[in-house]
This record gives structure tokens, sequence and C-alpha cells, in this order.
């Protein structure tokens, strides 16, 4: 079947534009997780979903980061007021469910650009 | 922030040679994992090595992990251009998420 997919592939804004990153898991897929890679490193945790619970938002950088899972499926993130040094690879990842060999399943990713 | 390191950071070799990332950690896990990172891609599971393994072998691909020095080791062995990507090992302890290494480049010339 389909992979996680995310879009749009590629988001140039402007300083203090508003921006909303779209993520469609693996039909079935209970947990989904947001990552953002910043260039040459590994990514680096932002929010955890099971279904449609936030369970952990402790990777979110700051207040102008929310990320939603309002029908435990599709989910958004969605950054307000955005700088430069939010310019990154937003991935995200699905996963079947909560299980001890917690494989993930990653998207092609979201490259923001931030001038 | 990053659970640890990667080296080298980059990795350059012939096709047909050996290939030996390392990766260490810092806080305890439930397993490791090795994935790799095409330029401009999504990342792709290679492999999945638990706490209480200490080798693992996949294809062409084997994984060691010491708990006791909190480091693992990938070896992709008879290399192909078709390799070359970027290689990240990946911690899960008791938090759902993974903690990510920073990374391998390699590079396999034909």
């Amino acid at each position: 079947g389909a992979g996680v997919s995310q879009s749009p592939r590629y988001k140039v804004a402007k300083r203090g534009q508003d921006v909303a990153l779209r993520c469609d898991p693996i039909s079935g897929h209970v947990s989904l997780f947001w990552y953002q890679q910043a260039l040459g490193q590994g990514p680096e945790f932002l929010t955890y979903f099971q279904n449609e619970a936030q369970l952990d938002k402790s990777g979110l950088p700051s207040d102008r980061f929310f990320a939603e899972r309002p029908e435990g499926s599709v989910s958004t993130l969605k950054i307000q007021r955005t700088q430069q040094e939010d310019s990154a690879v937003y991935l995200c990842a699905s996963s079947l469910a909560i299980v001890k060999d917690n494989e993930q399943f990653f998207g092609p990713g979201t490259r923001l650009t931030v001038l | 922030s990053q659970q640890g390191e990667e080296d080298p950071q980059a990795l350059s070799i012939q096709e047909g040679e050996n290939a030996t990332m390392n990766c260490s950690y810092k806080t305890s896990i439930n397993n490791l994992q090795w994935y790799r990172q095409n330029s401009g891609r999504g990342l792709v599971h290679l492999i999945l090595i638990r706490s209480n393994e200490r080798e693992k072998h996949s294809g062409r691909l084997r994984v060691t992990l010491d708990t006791s020095k909190k480091s693992s080791s990938l070896l992709i062995t008879a290399s192909r251009a078709a390799d070359t990507a970027s290689y990240f090992c990946a911690t899960s302890g008791s938090a759902r998420q993974l903690t990510f290494g920073s990374g391998t480049q390699l590079t396999v010339l034909p």
C-alpha cells in the first residue's frame, strides 16, 4: 500500500508568515510522529500522537509550533510567525501500534525555507 | 538534542569494499535502529537490534550492539554505488520517539 505522504514537498515562506504542513500516515497506523531535521543533522523529535491524542509535545521549540490530528489520521503541523531558524526539513513518521519494537515509517519530508 | 555521535561523519570507499559506521549513545535503550536517507528523501528503516541482542544480520548488513559501551556498529559488505546515502542510528527507550545520531555520509565510488 501507499507509504507516508507529506505536502507540500517544498515551502518557501517570508519571515512572519504562517505555514501549515500536512502528513498522511499509512492507513491504520495508530502512532504519528513529527521530527525536524536541520541541514547536516539527524532528525529531532517534535511531537507524538496516538490516534487523535497528542501524548508528547516536549520537542516543540516554541509556542509558535502547533500540531493536530483531529480524526486520528491526517496530521497538520502549523508554524506561526515563521523565523529564519525554522528553516529545516520536517519529517512525519507513523507506526502501526505501541509496540516494544518501534519501527517507524517516514514520509519524504517538507523542506521549509524561511526568507 | 541528539542522542549521541556517529563516526566517521563522512566515509568514501570504492565499490566492492566494506563500510563500517559506528554509533554511540547516552541513555538506556529498548532497541537501536539504523536508517538510510538518500539526498532529499525520507528515512528508510534498515535493521533493528534489541537491547538483549549482540549481533544481527540482514542481507549485506551486519549490526552489532554493545550495551556496556553504549555503542553500535553497522557494517555494509560488498558496497555498491547505490549504497551512497546518509546513515543514521536511532535509539528507542522508554519514550515512544526515536532519538537520532548525527549521521554518517557514505559515498561509494564506482
